[in-house]
């Protein structure tokens, strides 16, 4: 099956900095990628879903200048964190979308802790 | 390892007839179980998870931990039920969260 990748797993970053995180599907062009984040013992929340080549669509109470998603190109789609706080803690998973059958492929996941 | 299996990647049922998907998991500890939907070129979704014990869109899913599954059923189903489930597991301190591959389901007229 189709294969979505993350970079990096797990990172631990000082409060302030920005982190990158990366979303790759490895093996197919994905025009539409999704961004997920997980609160311990709570469900998956959507961020924003990413349209290459265009804005990315936020959902409601996600901050847009807070959460920067690019999706250059079709393999790739990445979300920054700027100026992270430990509120920003959490597990960051994106997935994208397979046109062809409309099914959703989902990365591993980043955990990220800011200190 | 796989933590969450879902058998069936394809399922067929006619309008009507009950349909039940299937899922079991592997994870030492408490898990929290989930159900997913993808309905066509829509975002996912969350169907239900086994704490809140409710019914959605008339579908149920019991946590069986004898057996470690998390079926999801429904008595008669919809040609609007056909979509993507996705069957999910959360360990017990939040830190994992894995998925299962996915059932296609589609209901026949």
């Amino acid at each position: 099956g189709a294969v979505v990748s993350q970079h990096p797993s797990w990172v631990i970053c000082k409060s302030g900095t920005s982190v990158k995180i990366e979303c790759r599907s490895l093996d197919f062009q994905a025009t539409t990628m999704f961004w997920y984040r997980q609160f311990p013992k709570q469900s998956l929340m959507l961020m924003a879903t990413s349209n290459e080549g265009s804005k990315a669509t936020y959902e409601q109470g996600v901050e847009k200048d807070k959460f920067l998603i690019n999706h250059a190109s079709l393999t790739l789609s990445t979300l920054t964190v700027t100026s992270a706080h430990p509120e920003d803690s959490s597990f960051y998973i994106c997935s994208a979308l397979l046109w062809q059958n409309n099914e959703q492929f989902f990365g591993p996941g980043t955990r990220l802790t800011v200190l | 390892a796989q933590r969450v299996t879902q058998p069936e990647k394809l399922l067929s049922v006619f309008k009507g007839a009950p349909v039940e998907l299937k899922c079991n998991y592997s994870y030492s500890g408490s898990p929290e179980l989930f159900w997913y939907v993808q309905y066509s070129r829509q975002r996912l979704q969350l169907l239900l998870r086994h704490i809140s014990r409710e019914s959605i869109k008339g579908f149920t899913a019991d946590l069986n931990k004898g057996e470690t599954s998390f079926h999801l059923k429904k008595p008669f189903a919809q040609e609007e039920d056909s979509a993507m489930y996705y069957c999910a597991l959360s360990g017990f301190d939040g830190n994992q969260f894995y998925f299962g591959t996915g059932t296609s389901l589609t209901v026949i007229p």
